[in-house]
């Protein structure tokens, strides 16, 4: 079975700028989470979606948004860069129902994005 | 708010000797407790969680954990660290089905041949 995947890997942006990430989960997962990694702060929770609807928000500024496709595929947005979202950005996968989630999440390699 | 402490930034072990990374955890309610790994340069990799049963609970590499509700603790441990044991460690936390997972800041093991 085909692990999470991220694309890309890398960027580079420059302040002001917007980004789109994206990730396909592991086939049959329905939720999709995403978060920020940065040295220091350990992995901060984005949002979390579960059969196009977010279910969980973390607590970040509005330029972060993201969604979901009826295939469980995401997609995160920054719009607006600035030199502090340089972080790796992490995309995590589970099996999940309509009655919550109890499962471990599987993580993609990450998309590593650097602001200038 | 739910949240988990890892008091220790990093911990040195030799190898072959016992290992301990500590969390604690705080929610309202049961929670749902997991360990995973980062190896350098590699994603996350789920080691063990803990739902509901035995306090003890077995997972991969043989890594162990006890989940302590009176101390609200959940820390892993190796009888016996290996040198490819080294690596990030992050206890996780979730209080429901529904709620966002909080992540710990991680625990930087090194193991010392």
């Amino acid at each position: 079975k085909a692990g999470v995947t991220q694309t890309p890997r890398y960027l580079i942006k420059t302040r002001g700028q917007q980004v789109t990430l994206s990730c396909s989960p592991i086939s049959g997962h329905r939720s999709v989470s995403w978060y920020q990694q940065t040295p220091g702060q350990g992995l901060q929770f984005l949002f979390e979606y579960f059969s196009e609807t977010q279910r969980n928000k973390g607590n970040f500024p509005g330029r972060f948004s993201g969604r979901q496709f009826s295939n469980s595929r995401s997609e995160m947005n920054v719009s607006t860069l600035e030199l502090g979202d340089s972080a790796l950005y992490l995309c995590a996968s589970s099996l999940a129902s309509s009655g919550g989630s109890y499962n471990e999440q599987f993580f993609g390699p990450g998309t590593r994005l650097t602001v200038l | 708010a739910q949240s988990v402490a890892q008091p220790e930034d990093q911990v040195n072990v030799a190898e072959g000797n016992p290992l301990t990374v500590k969390c604690t955890y705080s929610v309202s309610g049961n929670p749902y407790l997991f360990w995973y790994v980062q190896y350098p340069n590699r994603g996350l990799q789920f080691l063990l969680k803990y739902i509901t049963g035995d306090n003890l609970v077995k997972g991969s590499y043989g890594f162990e954990a006890e989940f302590n509700k009176s101390q609200t603790s959940f820390h892993l441990k190796k009888p016996s660290a290996l040198v490819s044991d080294s690596a990030l460690y992050f206890c996780a936390v979730r209080a429901g089905g529904y709620q966002k997972v909080t992540f710990g800041i991680g625990t930087k093991l090194q193991v010392i041949p």
